[in-house]
């Protein structure tokens, strides 16, 4: 069974321009996550998708980040324009609720450099 | 607000030893714990996940206990290897109305050398 894939894998620009990253979650699993893991520390939660809704996205900085889960399925994450501090590691993570404990499953990360 | 404290920040052994990764988190209503590997420059890898009616969980050379009233998890690791070396997460599932939401540590960073 293939597990979350992340594209791409590495992302490399210059400060004020667009970015977006696209995640395929595990088949069948219904909640998705976005995740920013800055150097050194643990990921942080910005978005929880249940389905095609958005349930958590308190921590998302909505005035240049923004996503969006297309039929449930597939998700992508944008910023724009972006900062330098912006650069992190963007994780995509996703289970299924209902489970006795709703495991969650990490995707490879994108890695986005802003110059 | 749930804060995940991991200790040490960095662990340097010898190959051979057996070692303890510390985690403690403030709120002690938490549904499960889980425990990550990390890579350089990979995603996060699950070692063991506690559920909350679980005291334990082990895994070949790994042993994960949970103590939800102290608000305390440890990570016990045998006869550790160089391959061991990597960075180990433990974060804390919520329950309630934020079911499901992961709190993260920051990690310890592992360094086994031969």
């Amino acid at each position: 069974e293939a597990g979350v894939v992340q594209s791409p894998r590495y992302k490399i620009i210059e400060k004020k321009q667009p970015v977006a990253f696209w995640c395929n979650p595990i088949s069948g699993h219904n909640t998705l996550y976005w995740y920013r893991q800055n150097l050194g520390q643990g990921p942080e939660l910005l978005i929880r998708y249940e389905n095609e809704e958005a349930v958590d996205d308190s921590q998302l900085p909505k005035d240049r980040f923004s996503a969006e889960r297309l039929k449930g399925v597939d998700s992508t994450l944008k910023i724009q324009p972006a900062e330098l501090g912006d650069s992190a590691v963007y994780l995509c993570a996703s289970s299924l609720q209902g489970t006795s404990y709703n495991e969650q499953f990490f995707g490879p990360g994108t890695r986005l450099t802003v110059l | 607000k749930q804060e995940v404290t991991q200790i040490p920040a960095a662990l340097s052994v010898p190959e051979g030893e057996n070692l303890v990764l510390n985690c403690s988190f403030t709120d002690s209503a938490i549904y499960n714990l889980q425990w990550f590997r990390q890579d350089p420059g990979k995603g996060l890898t699950s070692l063991l996940l506690i559920q909350s009616s679980q005291r334990e969980q082990t895994s070949g050379r790994l042993n994960a206990s949970l103590d939800k009233s102290s608000g305390r998890s440890t990570l016990y690791i045998a006869a550790s290897q160089p391959g061991d070396s990597a960075t180990y997460l433990c974060a804390s599932y919520a329950g309630g109305t934020s079911y499901g939401k992961l709190t993260f540590g920051q990690g310890t960073i592992l360094t086994v050398h031969p």
